[in-house]
């Protein structure tokens, strides 16, 4: 069972454009959200994250909004740029399993200029 | 990324047994190995924290990890099988609690053939 759904898949956007990416997950507990940015043959690098006490983490051009409520929550990337296309994580974390995180399947995102 | 270096970066065995190797120049408490394959996102193996195995998620008993110090991991492979061409990363953070950031290295590229 997939504790963390991320979609879409995959999204392509016109470069300055807002990209909008989504995630939702299955256990209560969680607590932590975590977004990791990928780009082919690196690394997942934290890009930013939400504490569940909060509905909304701005950095940058990067906002999370977070509903505690529903379950889920959607990264968006503000005026999208060809360098921002890249592979996306949504993960979780919990007290309970330590510093274990649960991704999820990842978005790939591609903007095009 | 020089702060967390991999070695080696790639590698194609037939069958062999292998060592990878993870220095962390952070001075974090924790180090992690991570296997990601194709289209897929990071899935834990092992977590050491303060040179302590923490956690050992389903693993085969070919892959056997060490932590000489702090600072250092190791990951020994014996007998790969094929399903375990993927790229493996090592992380650290600065403990082993949850809510701590991952910085990941760039991964060691495993083929087998």
């Amino acid at each position: 069972q997939q504790q963390v759904r991320q979609s879409p898949q995959s999204l392509t956007v016109w470069e300055g454009e807002t990209a909008i990416l989504n995630c939702s997950y299955e256990n209560s507990a969680f607590d932590y959200f975590p977004w990791y940015q990928q780009f082919p043959g690196e690394g997942p690098a934290l890009l930013i994250a939400i504490r569940s006490v909060s509905d909304k983490k701005e950095d940058g051009g990067f906002t999370i909004f977070f509903n505690k409520r529903e379950k889920n929550l959607s990264l968006h990337i503000k005026d999208s740029q060809p360098g921002d296309s890249a592979t996306y994580f949504c993960a979780a974390n919990d007290n309970n399993a330590g510093a274990k995180l649960t991704f999820g399947g990842g978005t790939r995102l591609t903007v095009r200029p | 990324n020089t702060k967390i270096t991999q070695s080696p970066r790639y590698l194609i065995l037939g069958r062999a047994n292998k060592s990878l190797e993870c220095e962390q120049h952070l001075g974090h408490n924790a180090m992690y190995w991570y296997k990601q394959s194709a289209e897929k996102p990071p899935e834990l193996m092992f977590l050491y924290n303060l040179k302590q195995l923490i956690r050992n998620e389903t693993v085969p008993s070919r892959f056997i990890p060490e932590c000489p110090d702090s600072s250092k991991l190791l990951l020994h492979i014996s007998a790969v099988d094929p399903e375990d061409s993927a790229v493996y990363f090592c992380a650290s953070s600065r403990t082993g609690n949850s809510g701590n950031t991952l910085y990941f290295g760039e991964g060691s590229r495993l083929i087998v053939v």
